[in-house]
């Protein structure tokens, strides 16, 4: 069964304090690893898909990066609006099914 | 693009009655919808998949009777919570794919309290 954990669960930082959320995952196969944004009473929304080793993505403020355990999710310089629940998920070759992990939830004071 | 809507957004219902949740992917075609529910604090626990025109496969411990679900086009989902009790109130988020992406794009989410 594929399992993710995410570290820590929640996370208080400083506008402009820079910081990394961590999941680590095992699956079978893996066809891709993903994040979302959730906002409080709202759907995920997409941010990355990883697919292999090695590979990095950017949006704006965030980096995304995975090895063969684990993915870490880079906040540049946070923002008060990058607060947001953050959610990883492992979809595994078998079928589309995304698992995910229990989120951590980053809060950005001005 | 790839967006998801559905209705309702929040719903509330006495015990006993049957609710249903519509999730329409709005302007791709989704081969592939899902169905989640999350429960404060808590993150999100798949209930079924559904392939457009069959049969929804659902998870371990989701009664089938329960939540009715039926995929009959490429953009519309419909998931019918019936017989609702309190123990149903929830937030019920779908999502979608494409054939052509391994991605899921969500839904807002509808809210649903069951009095």
């Amino acid at each position: 069964e594929d399992q993710v954990t995410q570290s820590p669960e929640a996370l208080r930082l400083q506008e402009g304090e820079s910081s990394s959320l961590n999941c680590s995952y095992t699956v079978s196969g893996l066809r891709g690893l993903f994040w979302y944004r959730q906002d409080p009473g709202k759907g995920p929304e997409f941010l990355f898909t990883l697919y292999s080793a090695g590979e990095e993505k950017e949006k704006e403020r965030l980096k995304a990066t995975l090895t063969k355990k684990e993915s870490f999710l880079h906040i540049t310089a946070p923002k008060p609006e990058d607060s947001a629940t953050y959610l990883c998920a492992v979809q595994g070759l078998s079928d589309y099914k995304l698992s995910f992990g229990a989120g951590t939830t980053v809060t950005v004071r001005a | 693009g790839a967006v998801v809507s559905q209705h309702p957004s929040r719903v509330i219902c006495k015990s006993g009655t049957s609710v249903k949740i519509e999730c329409r992917s709005l302007d791709f075609q989704a081969t592939t919808m899902f169905w989640y529910r999350q429960f404060p604090k808590q993150s999100l626990m798949l209930m079924a998949t559904s392939n457009e025109g069959s049969k929804a496969t659902y998870e371990q411990g989701v009664e089938k009777d329960k939540f009715l679900i039926n995929h009959a086009s490429l953009t519309l989902s419909t998931l019918t919570v019936t017989s609702a009790h309190p123990e149903d109130s929830s937030f019920y988020i779908c999502s979608a794919r494409s054939a052509s992406h391994n991605e899921q794009f969500f839904g807002p989410g509808t809210r649903l309290t069951v009095l």
